[in-house]
């Protein structure tokens, strides 16, 4: 268990449709990162957040936003969806803002989009 | 832009075997760091590589760092069935704060 929780599990949804992922990062830590894992593409680095303000940004679709708050847990929102979003969605933190810096990742949110 | 080149993508061995997964750039990295993906699991972090020329171990795990910084390893001495899964690197760039990703090799061991 890495200390890093993301809800929820499991999510199945339709095209069009807009859906919120969550993240609470272990205790401590400051960065929160998100990233898509789909079969043909690998990991993805999406974006992150670090004590509430964006750090660095990789290829995130404009549909996709992303918010850390005061209490340091972050949400990933997904608009417009389209099938090719369905993928499995992972959170990690980190204590520093350094992308230099080991990551603790979270089980992920599986995302379907029919 | 910066990439890493991770080879090979597949890799499968015996049970008892050696294995090695090579991490390449085309520019100097300044660090790069293993993480360990188990089949339907989360990435785990392994370790991170810092100096030209570091090697570290754990246990039947070793990680090089090239002299050059552009290259990396991690080699698995006699593997097992508990070895099984991905194994990414990832540099970290300090200037962009950007994450850098190998593409992955994914391990399967037949017992």
């Amino acid at each position: 268990d890495s200390g890093v929780t993301q809800t929820p599990k499991h999510l199945i949804t339709a095209t069009g449709q807009r859906v919120t992922l969550r993240c609470s990062p272990r205790s401590g830590d400051l960065s929160v990162y998100w990233y898509q894992q789909s079969l043909d593409q690998g990991l993805q680095f999406l974006i992150q957040y670090y004590n509430g303000e964006e750090r660095a940004k990789g290829n995130i679709l404009e549909r996709f936003s992303a918010q850390q708050f005061p209490d340091l847990h972050s949400e990933l929102n997904l608009s417009s969806l389209e099938l090719g979003d369905s993928a499995l969605y992972f959170c990690a933190s980190s204590p520093t803002g350094l992308a230099a810096y080991e990551q603790y990742f979270g089980p992920g949110t599986r995302l379907t989009v029919t | 832009g910066q990439q890493v080149m991770q080879i090979p993508q597949y890799q499968h061995v015996q049970e008892g075997e050696d294995f090695t997964t090579y991490c390449n750039s085309s520019t100097t990295l300044s660090n790069i760091q293993w993480y360990k993906q188990r089949p339907g699991g989360h990435p785990v972090f392994l370790i991170q590589l810092v100096k030209s020329g570091e090697v570290k171990k754990q246990k039947r795990l070793t990680f090089q760092f090239g002299e050059a910084k552009k290259n990396s390893s991690l080699h698995i001495t006699a593997t097992q069935t508990t070895d099984v899964g991905t194994y990414f690197c990832i540099h970290g760039s300090g200037n962009t704060g950007k994450l850098i990703f190998g593409q992955g090799t994914t391990l399967q061991v037949k017992p």
